[in-house]
């Protein structure tokens, strides 16, 4: 079955501590997100990366930043946590585009507060 | 730009009750389409989908077709059960954005017994 995992369902962390998301998948997929999920905006793409050291901006990437040293782990990575960061955060893997055939699969979610 | 939207919620139906959630996309040449679903406290889990303009994508007695004509991918279920209450997602990805999902805001189903 695959799988992506994400390290903890929930999180309450301080202002201004910086705080790691993992996220790890074993379907050795060359893609992976991080997607932010808030009531009435759905899913915003915050980073992705398409290989290993490799990252691009998606839609919301201030105050973020990621990091991919191995082809299974993807760490979303938060500075300075501020309250405006409380969020649903989502991980998602998938294979390389090669065609029209692919799809994202998602970990089970990290619910962060910020207090 | 490339955008979707979908129907507002939420959506409440009787069991047995005929579900349609509207989506509506916007994209140059032909996405690939996708119906998420998201269950009470869980991430999100592929519904259907489908790669080019016609297709039917089914699963679990939800069906959704590709209309390019009209630029739409409604989902439909004849007959609602109480665990289908879930969040449902419509989205698109184009073929050279490597895998990158744009999605709808979400459709909040539940359903009473």
């Amino acid at each position: 079955d695959v799988k992506v995992t994400q390290s903890s369902r929930y999180l309450v962390k301080r202002t201004g501590e910086k705080v790691f998301l993992e996220c790890v998948q074993d379907m050795d997929h060359e893609n992976m997100f991080w997607y932010r999920q808030d009531p009435g905006l759905g899913l915003r793409l915050i980073y992705f990366s398409y290989d290993v050291k490799m990252k691009e901006k998606g839609d919301i990437p201030e105050g973020y930043s990621v990091s991919r040293e191995k082809k299974e782990r993807f760490s979303l990575i938060l500075e300075s946590a501020s309250t405006n960061q409380t969020s649903m955060y989502l991980c998602a893997s998938s294979l390389k585009w090669g065609g029209r055939r692919t799809e994202a699969f998602f970990g089970q979610g990290t619910r962060l507060t910020v207090v | 730009g490339n955008s979707v939207t979908q129907m507002e919620g939420p959506v409440t139906l009787s069991e047995e009750a005929f579900l349609t959630i509207n989506c509506t996309y916007t994209a140059t040449g032909y996405p690939s389409l996708f119906w998420y679903v998201q269950y009470p406290g869980e991430g999100l889990q592929l519904l259907l989908k489908a790669t080019k303009a016609d297709d039917k994508g089914s699963n679990k007695g939800f069906e959704a077709t590709y209309r390019k004509e009209t630029t739409s991918f409604h989902l439909e279920k004849g007959s609602v059960q109480v665990s289908d209450s879930a969040v449902y997602f419509c989205a698109l990805t184009r073929y050279n954005q490597g895998g990158k999902l744009i999605f709808g805001q979400g459709t909040e189903l539940s359903v009473k017994p």
